[in-house]
């Protein structure tokens, strides 16, 4: 069955840089077809949609994160990066990873989540 | 990029059905498929409609999904007390070819 996992700092400083980790199994993001995206929430609002990540490498990213956002793939241990740079208090959100079904667009398996919190 | 709109909260009681709007746009839902998704209370979303109206598998179907021009709807039919959740809406936007959601939804059981 597919999982996946998100890991990474719960804690970091305002104009820091975050660096979290999708592990995943049941899937191959090497396998045509294939993505995995990234959404967050910060406490009490709605989710946000921040990347997805395809089979090939192509990327695409929230347009209003794009300049501070990159996401990246390992497909030899089943890895997903995202980065984040110039953190804010803003950011502060619970993180999660996905599986992109129909090529991308919809996710049909999360991670539980990862919160992070940005102190100024 | 712009939220698809949906209400803020609807309610019913036990039994009722009610159902959940979400507009947008013609560079996302009216040129796109659109997707539900539940979020029970601290727990992670789950897919619950998706391409319009489609029932992953464990899905029941009290709950039907469906589109209309630049709008699309959730319904909920025999409203459970396990139906309290936040439900998003969410579609494709051409326009930076990326996914947008929506302003999300608390469905309240009295």
């Amino acid at each position: 069955q597919i999982t996946l996992e998100e890991s990474g700092p719960t804690l970091v400083k305002a104009t820091q840089t975050l660096t979290l980790t999708c592990t995943f199994s049941g899937f191959s993001l090497s396998t045509t077809g294939v993505s995995v995206g990234w959404i967050r929430q910060p406490p009490g609002k709605a989710l946000e949609w921040l990347t997805l990540i395809y089979w090939n490498d192509d990327r695409r990213y929230s347009p209003s994160l794009k300049t501070r956002l990159t996401v990246t793939k390992d497909t030899s241990i089943n890895q997903v990066v995202l980065s984040l740079t110039n953190l804010d208090p803003a950011d502060t959100a619970t993180y999660y990873c996905a599986h992109g079904g129909d090529w991308g667009y919809y996710f049909d398996y999360w991670g539980q989540g990862t919160l992070v919190t940005v102190s100024s | 990029q712009s939220l698809l709109t949906q209400p803020p909260s609807v309610s019913g009681t036990p039994g009722q059905s009610v159902t959940i709007s979400c507009s947008g746009g013609s560079s996302n839902i009216g040129g796109n498929t659109v997707n539900w998704y539940q979020q029970l209370p601290g727990k992670a979303p789950t897919l619950l409609i998706y391409s319009n109206k489609h029932r992953p598998s464990g899905i029941p179907d009290r709950f039907s999904g469906s589109r209309s021009g630049t709008s699309a709807s959730l319904a909920i039919s025999g409203l459970q007390s396990d139906d309290e959740a936040d439900y998003y809406c969410t579609s494709w936007d051409d326009s930076f070819n990326g996914h947008v959601f929506g302003t999300g939804t608390t469905v309240t059981v009295l």
